[in-house]
């Protein structure tokens, strides 16, 4: 396992349309994490699982996404109803609980055009 | 809530000289990391170099090295020797010290230019 892995790396999709991402995690991590990068600006936190619980969540999580992690391994994100302003990078990271230098490791991001 | 911000959205360094980022942050907390991350065209963001809060030793990996200040809530980036290689994105990041979930707090970015 050489690193966090994200699936697809690009979509395009039409406004109204649901989307789905994966995100493969490097073996051992514990924790992951799904951030939203807009063009020319940082990442911006969308929510953190610890193995399988959805522990934390941002306000710019609305109700056309949901996020889950069903055995505490790879992750999903969908969006439902797609708008223009989805249009992103979603980038995941994961993390061990309890490794003292509490580093995040980055996927390569799945960028997202809504036409 | 914490903020993070980075002043310079584009800089520009010649080959083997040294450069300077700037990074201030807004906290009320009194432990946490802070972060640089470089995110190259096209590829995905590496960590550079991390500040715990309650070192007052400046960290350092080879030729990236910061200048924290804790009382002023700055973290600047220096970048000794340039190479064409460093040219990215990089991005400053707060992360509060906590049991519960560590999820980084971004500056807007500064956009690093290395020309040969």
């Amino acid at each position: 396992d050489t690193g966090v892995s994200q699936d697809p790396r690009h979509k395009i999709t039409k406004r109204g349309q649901n989307v789905t991402f994966r995100c493969d995690p490097i073996s051992e991590h514990n924790r992951l994490y799904w951030y939203r990068q807009t063009l020319g600006q940082g990442p911006e936190f969308l929510t953190y699982f610890q193995n399988e619980a959805q522990l934390e969540k941002s306000r710019l999580l609305s109700d056309r996404f949901s996020a889950e992690r069903p055995k505490g391994s790879f992750s999903t994100l969908e969006i439902q109803r797609t708008e223009q302003g989805d249009s992103a990078m979603y980038l995941c990271a994961s993390s061990l609980e309890g490794r003292g230098n509490n580093e995040q490791y980055f996927g390569p991001g799945t960028r997202l055009t809504v036409t | 809530a914490q903020t993070v911000t980075q002043s310079q959205p584009e800089m520009s360094v010649q080959e083997a000289e040294t450069v300077t980022l700037s990074c201030t942050y807004d906290t009320s907390e009194n432990n946490y990391y802070l972060f640089w991350y470089k995110q190259p065209p096209s590829r995905q963001m590496i960590l550079v170099i991390r500040q715990e809060a309650y070192k007052q030793q400046n960290a350092t990996e080879n030729r990236f090295s910061v200048n924290f200040q804790k009382a002023a809530k700055s973290f600047s980036l220096k970048i000794s020797d340039s190479q064409l290689g460093d040219t990215a994105m990089y991005f400053c990041a707060f992360m509060k010290h906590s049991n519960a979930g560590n999820m980084l707090t971004f500056g807007g970015g500064t956009r690093l230019m290395v020309k040969p």
